[in-house]
């Protein structure tokens, strides 16, 4: 059974440095990869989606790997800000079960001042 | 462009009172999902459907029906509702199960407490 992982669960930094945040899955039949952000007491806004012929993709500060041969995908955020603290989601789309979504448990982010 | 559009926002039940929570998507996706999201468990699959009139079961669709009459809209119901069922509720839409522009939309979210 697919399971996404994300390490760490929370994250605290200084504003201004860059950091990886971190989603591992069990099995590499994952179609695509989705990266979430939730504010607190709001709905979950869509950061970037790798999809299945990609490697990564880029938006803004925001960088999204995916290795699906490792099962591993990384979101890089460079020079952190304060409107960053947010918590971060994965999904995957995994073939094996009908191509629904696997979830991740979130990382939640913390950038001080 | 008003994506995923989620009614009502808030409510509060007694036990035992039923109601639908609406969910309408304007950008023509096939799929949608309603999944409940509560502190420490991370977002749940209620239910889904890969098209008007279908429906399929998720990881925990015991106490809640669906139904998708029309491709736009996707009703999720609690036909008695229960203290458990306190929860945020999240509506999602994406194109297709399998297409490489699948990315999924959220709706804002429907905070649902049952006394």
């Amino acid at each position: 059974k697919q399971e996404v992982t994300q390490i760490p669960a929370a994250l605290s930094v200084p504003e201004g440095e860059n950091l990886v945040l971190n989603c591992s899955f069990t099995d590499s039949a994952i179609y695509n990869l989705q990266w979430f952000r939730q504010d607190p007491g709001k709905g979950l806004t869509s950061l970037l989606l790798i999809q299945s012929s990609q490697r990564e993709q880029t938006s803004g500060r925001l960088n999204a790997s995916l290795d699906k041969s490792s099962g591993r995908s990384t979101l890089y955020i460079a020079a952190s800000q304060p409107g960053d603290s947010a918590t971060y989601l994965c999904a995957g789309v995994d073939m094996d079960s009908n191509y629904q979504l696997i979830w991740g448990a979130g990382t939640k982010l913390i950038i001080k001042p | 462009n008003a994506g995923v559009t989620q009614t009502p926002k808030f409510r509060v039940l007694k036990t035992g009172q039923s109601m639908t929570l609406l969910c309408a998507q304007d950008m023509n996706h096939e799929y949608m999902y309603w999944y409940r999201q509560d502190p420490g468990m991370g977002l749940r699959l209620i239910h889904y459907s890969v098209g008007e009139g279908t429906t399929a079961k998720g990881e925990v669709p015991d106490g809640y029906n669906v139904s998708r009459l029309k491709k736009q809209n996707f009703l999720l119901g609690l036909e008695s509702a229960a203290p458990s069922q306190t929860s945020v509720y999240f509506c999602a839409s994406r194109r297709t199960g399998t297409s490489n522009t699948g990315e999924l939309f959220f709706g804002e979210g429907s905070r649902l407490t049952v006394l």
